[in-house]
């Protein structure tokens, strides 16, 4: 019954660090996406995977990579974090048939 | 690409009094339309969504409705209550058999005052 789990829940960067977000659901579902969120701003698509073996760009993939390891992971990668990627980053997955999201419980990110 | 607005940005009701959060979308082929509730510190949680194929849904005291010719839907919640003070997302995407790439509205603080 895990769902989605990310880790890790709170990490703090110095800039120029880089770092790599996971994220693994346990539902069979095909697709996977990377969110992040800032105050009053809502959600933003970062990179979304519709199945195994393909990623795509959302609408700030500026910063990020990701990598589809398998159907349960989907990971986010930061290369040289900067103080604009502060953020909490959520991880969601949706399957077959199943039109709404599953997300994750977020990773609060902080780069000074 | 899709963009979805949403007012107002926060609302305060009293308690037993209802709410209605508004929403438009920019792409006539968007064809699903989540709602989300987010409580302080939490993850965003589904609480309803509508296909556009239907015009109204309703669950207990929360009802969507969509307007597709006017690109406008809103969530109407009755009979507040305090548990429903929350920041809540609207959404849009195009579902089809692949990813369903759902762009949300930048959010509703909804506080209810006892």
């Amino acid at each position: 019954n895990a769902g989605v789990t990310q880790t890790p829940k709170f990490q703090v960067l110095k800039t120029g660090q880089s770092m790599t977000l996971q994220c693994a659901q346990d539902m069979n579902h095909n697709s996977m996406y990377w969110y992040r969120q800032d105050p009053g701003m809502g959600l933003r698509l970062i990179y979304y995977s519709a199945s195994e073996g393909t990623t795509d760009k959302g609408e700030v993939p500026n910063g990020y990579n990701v990598s589809r390891l398998n159907k349960r992971e989907f990971s986010l990668r930061l290369e040289s974090a900067a103080p604009s990627q502060t953020s909490v980053y959520f991880c969601a997955s949706s399957g077959q048939g199943v039109f709404g999201y599953t997300f994750g419980s977020g990773t609060r990110l902080t780069v000074v | 690409g899709e963009n979805v607005e949403q007012h107002p940005s926060t609302l305060s009701v009293q308690e037993g009094d209802s709410a209605v959060i508004k929403c438009t979308y920019s792409d006539s082929a968007s064809n699903y339309f989540p709602w989300y509730k987010q409580e302080l510190g939490k993850r965003p949680q589904l609480i309803i969504d509508i296909r556009s194929n239907v015009g109204e849904k309703k669950d207990q005291r929360i009802a969507v409705t969509l307007n597709k010719t006017a690109k406008h839907f809103s969530l109407h919640i009755t009979e507040t209550q305090p548990e429903d003070s929350a920041v809540y997302f609207c959404a849009a995407s195009k579902r089809y058999s692949s990813a369903s790439k759902i762009i949300f509205g930048s959010g509703t603080r909804l506080s209810i005052r006892p």
